[in-house]
């Protein structure tokens, strides 16, 4: 079946524009994360949700990022006044449930990129 | 400190050897472990979960000791298809937050 889907796979913004990053998680998943990877480190947590709301957003490094899901399926991940240290590689996931062993796919990701 | 620590390596090794990734987790309340494999420019797949009494998946065996709160991944018998990095991943809640460490790259020559 489909996995993970995220768009665009790319972004190229300016300094203080607003993005918007979609994910489309595998159907009938209830759990959805985002995490973002910066060059040469590992997936670092945003947020994850468990049905339409936010059960940890512990991982959003400050005001300017936003996540929502309203329906409980796909995702949007926003970033305002875009800074070039937010430039990096953000990857989407879901699982089945939002339990610990609870296997989590991956999205390719999309690239971001702050000029 | 970093909550997950590993050697980000390059590990270089030939075909057919034997190479070991170890990782260290510093929250002791730390739940569940796993390895994922990250191929380049590509996303992190699971490779497998690690449970305390060790497991193996062919040629691939993972260790967890939670006294030392570390965690090791074996492979035997390197396939040049291993080439990656090798992600140590740690769920400290109930929820499905995961802590990724730096990753290990390996690369296998023929």
């Amino acid at each position: 079946g489909a996995g993970v889907s995220q768009t665009p796979s790319n972004k190229v913004t300016e300094k203080g524009k607003y993005v918007e990053l979609r994910c489309d998680p595998i159907s009938g998943h209830t759990a959805l994360y985002w995490y973002r990877q910066s060059l040469g480190q590992g997936p670092e947590f945003l947020i994850y949700f468990q049905g339409t709301g936010a059960a940890d957003d512990s991982g959003l490094p400050n005001d300017r990022f936003f996540a929502v899901r309203p329906e409980g399926s796909v995702s949007t991940l926003k970033i305002q006044r875009t800074e070039r240290g937010d430039s990096a590689v953000y990857l989407c996931a879901s699982s089945f449930l939002a339990g610990r062993s609870d296997t989590q796919y991956f999205g390719p990701g999309t690239r971001l990129t702050v000029l | 400190r970093k909550e997950v620590e590993q050697d980000p390596g390059p590990f270089n090794v030939p075909e057919g050897a034997t190479v070991a990734f170890n990782c260290t987790y510093s929250n002791s309340a730390s739940q569940s472990f796993f390895w994922y494999r990250q191929d380049c420019r590509k996303e992190p797949k699971l490779l497998m979960s690690v449970y305390s009494s060790g497991n193996e998946d062919g040629r691939f065996t993972a260790q967890l000791n939670r006294a030392s709160q570390y965690i090791s991944l074996l492979i035997r018998d390197s396939k040049l298809s291993d080439s990656a990095t090798y992600l140590c991943v740690v769920n400290i809640g109930q929820g499905g937050k995961l802590i990724f460490g730096q990753g290990t790259e390996l690369s296998v020559k023929p």
